[in-house]
């Protein structure tokens, strides 16, 4: 099944303490991207790649990284959260840039 | 810096009735995208306009694009209840990041 998936679905952490949410995607999609979905927001962009080893800032990139060292894989960072960086994060992909994305099931943080 | 207005954002209609969501976005772009999304759940792709003019209709839902005006519409048609959910569209500027409507929460009463 055509599918992206997100890990954890579900994380409480602590302020300052290193974390990784892995996205993965098995489409062979070049273009993934990570957004994060805060209330009266809609979603903002964080991080996106157009293919491996190509990463550029959305509109939100401050706080973390990400990395395409293979074409399936685009994990997000978090080096040292902070209670700002609580929201609801979504994971997507597409063949390539301009196209229609799809979207992994969500990832919810809560930072304390 | 590319802005994306949607309006209205919270919509109530009653089960058969037409309406318009409006999409307005601030620069030059063809690529524009509709998305659902349902509570507590994921988005899901409805419609991606990449041209001036282009129209494209799934069941009750129509979505168009006037990128002279910068403009994007999501009609409903004869709407029904399973039609309620969030719909954000988004717009992407030729390289450069995607960025998102606030959404418009729309709830279909019967």
């Amino acid at each position: 099944e055509a599918q992206v998936t997100q890990n954890p679905r579900y994380l409480i952490t602590v302020t300052g303490k290193k974390l990784t949410v892995t996205c993965s995607q098995n489409m062979n999609h070049e273009y993934m991207s990570w957004y994060r979905q805060d209330p009266g927001l809609g979603l903002r962009q964080i991080y996106y790649s157009m293919n491996v080893e190509v990463t550029d800032k959305g509109d939100v990139p401050e706080g973390y990284k990400v990395s395409r060292k293979e074409k399936r894989n685009f994990p997000l960072i978090l080096e040292s959260p902070s209670p700002n960086q609580t929201s609801l994060y979504f994971c997507a992909s597409s063949l390539s840039m301009g196209g229609e994305q799809y979207f992994g099931p969500g990832t919810r943080l809560t930072v304390t | 810096e590319l802005k994306v207005e949607q309006n209205p954002l919270f919509l109530s209609m009653q089960e058969g009735k037409n309406y318009t969501i409006y999409c307005n976005y601030s620069t030059t772009s063809d690529r524009l995208y509709w998305y659902r999304q349902d509570p507590g759940k994921s988005l899901e792709s409805l419609f991606v306009l990449l041209s001036n003019g282009a129209v494209k209709q799934e069941g009750r839902l129509m979505a168009s694009l006037d990128t002279k005006a910068r403009l994007s519409t999501l009609h409903i048609t004869a709407a029904v209840h399973d039609l309620s959910a969030t719909y954000f569209c988004a717009v992407e500027e030729v390289g450069n990041d995607m960025r998102f409507g606030a959404g418009t929460r729309l709830t279909v009463k019967p």
